[in-house]
C-alpha cells in the first residue's frame, strides 16, 4: 500500500524560530502534495497544494511568506513555519495524490500521520 | 458552496453494540465520497470510498452507503471495539476540486 510519512513526530520551539516538517511518500511517487492543519477538535484545514517543481497554492488566509513549501521531488515536499508563535502551535498533516493509476484508481490522497507542533 | 455536515458530533457506546453515522453533503460536481477513521494524534485512515454508482461499500465491521439523490451518506459500525473510538471524517470529492471534508464526529466506544 501507499505509505507517506512525516518527520518529525513532534516537535517543540521556541517563539521567532523557524521549524522544517518533511512529508515523504516512500513507495510512490507524489506529483501533488496537500498540507493541513488540525486544531483540538475541529477537522483538517487546508493550507496549501504544492506540485513538484511549481510554487505552492495558499488557501485564502494563509500566509505564504510564514508558511514556505517546497516540493522539490516527487517524493518530498517540505513545509517551513517561520518566526513561529504561540498561535502557530497545531497539528499540521501532510498528504500525498499520484496521479498514476497502479495504486489506486480514485486519484487518492494518501495522509501522513501528522506532527504536533507546540510553539512556547 | 460546497460543504459537508456530520451528525452526531460526538457519540459514546458500549463495547459491542452498533452505530450509525451521517453526512450530508452539498458538494457539486460530485466525484466521490470517502470515510476516514482519524485516532488521536494521527492521521486520517482511508475507511471506504463510493463513487456515485455505488450504494453501499464494506471494510470489515465498517460499511457505508451512499443516496446520491438524497446526497446523504452513512457509516454503520458493527460489534463496536474499544479500538473503534476515534474521529470519523466524512470527505466528499468534486471533480477538478480539492477534498471538502466534514467536521467530523467523535466515537467513543466504553467498556
Amino acid at each position: 500500500g501507499a505509505v507517506v510519512s512525516q518527520h518529525p513526530s513532534r516537535v517543540i520551539c521556541k517563539s521567532g524560530t523557524s521549524v522544517k516538517i518533511e512529508c515523504r511518500s516512500l513507495d510512490f511517487q507524489a506529483t501533488t502534495m496537500f498540507w493541513y492543519r488540525q486544531f483540538p477538535k475541529q477537522s483538517l484545514m487546508l493550507m496549501a497544494t504544492s506540485n513538484e517543481g511549481s510554487k505552492a497554492t495558499y488557501e485564502q488566509g494563509v500566509e505564504k511568506d510564514k508558511f514556505l513549501i517546497n516540493h522539490a521531488s516527487l517524493t518530498l515536499s517540505t513545509l517551513t513555519v517561520t518566526s513561529a508563535h504561540p498561535e502557530d502551535s497545531s497539528f499540521y498533516i501532510c498528504s500525498a495524490r499520484t496521479s498514476g493509476s497502479s495504486i489506486s484508481s480514485y486519484n487518492e490522497q494518501f495522509f501522513g500521520p501528522g506532527t504536533r507542533l507546540t510553539v512556547l | 458552496k460546497n460543504q459537508v455536515e456530520q451528525s452526531p458530533q460526538s457519540l459514546i457506546i458500549l463495547e459491542g453494540k452498533n452505530c450509525t453515522l451521517q453526512c450530508n453533503y452539498t458538494v457539486s460536481p460530485f466525484s466521490n465520497l470517502r470515510w476516514y477513521k482519524q485516532d488521536t494524534g494521527r492521521g486520517p485512515v482511508s475507511l471506504t470510498i463510493m463513487t456515485f454508482s455505488e450504494n453501499t461499500k464494506s471494510n470489515g465491521r465498517y460499511t457505508a452507503t451512499l443516496d446520491a439523490d438524497t446526497k446523504q451518506s452513512s457509516l454503520h459500525i458493527t460489534a463496536s471495539q474499544l479500538s473503534d473510538s476515534a474521529s470519523y471524517i466524512c470527505v466528499v470529492s468534486a471533480y477538478g476540486q480539492n477534498f471538502v471534508f466534514g467536521p467530523g464526529t467523535r466515537l467513543s466506544v466504553l467498556p
